[in-house]
């Protein structure tokens, strides 16, 4: 398996405009989830998917932010409009169980 | 609400040492307590521990679970440059496999 797939691996755009964050989960694992990173925050769970339902969206930072999973094998996370404040590494992990594992992430710079 | 704390938060040792990071945590409907390795990119999964008193260990590292206290930790004998990383614990609870991170500690070894 080649393990949990983000794409892009690095984006710029300007303030205002729409980014789009994708993510391939490994196969068979029935959890998904987005966090975000930054140096001033750590790691921050912003969304949780199960059996491609989200759970828990708590940690959405407003409504800027929307995540969604329309099939078990895919997942995007959309930032509409995205502000210098949302530039972070955004990672994607997957669970088939107990422990998570994480995609590459998509370093997200909003300028 | 789940909590996390690392502690140190950072530390720097010379090649050779022997360290020792910590890791305390709340939970409710605790599932498994994990430990990462995070470098450059992506967190990478180290250990999962779901019982008490069982060290688990790989190579020059290891780590033990103390249910009753709530916490912890995780060992580097000899350690080498190369370990050089943020540590990252977190828990997980029975709720579709929810973790929540603690803040990491920042490891640095010298030559």
């Amino acid at each position: 398996d080649a393990g949990v797939i983000q794409s892009p691996r690095h984006e710029v755009t300007e303030m205002g405009q729409e980014v789009t964050l994708r993510c391939k989960p490994i196969s068979g694992h029935n959890s998904l989830f987005w966090y975000r990173q930054t140096m001033m925050r750590g790691l921050e769970l912003l969304i949780y998917f199960n059996n491609n339902v989200p759970i828990d969206d708590s940690g959405m930072p407003e409504d800027r932010f929307s995540a969604k999973m329309p099939n078990a094998s895919f997942s995007t996370l959309k930032i509409q409009p995205s502000e210098p404040r949302d530039s972070a590494v955004y990672f994607c992990a997957s669970s088939g169980g107990f422990g998570a594992f994480f995609g590459q992430g998509t370093r997200l710079t909003v300028v | 609400e789940d909590k996390v704390v690392q502690s140190p938060l950072s530390l720097v040792v010379h090649e050779g040492d022997t360290v020792t990071l910590n890791c305390s945590y709340e939970v409710t409907n605790f599932r498994s307590l994990l430990w990462y390795k995070q470098e450059k990119k992506a967190p990478t999964f180290l250990f999962m521990l779901t019982s008490s008193g069982i060290e688990k260990k790989s190579g020059r590292l290891s780590s033990i679970l103390d249910k009753k206290e709530l916490f912890s930790i995780l060992n580097i004998t000899a350690t080498q440059t190369g370990d050089s990383a943020i540590y990252l614990c977190a828990v997980s609870n029975t709720n579709a496999g929810k973790s929540t991170f603690g803040d990491g500690t920042t490891l640095t070894v010298k030559p």
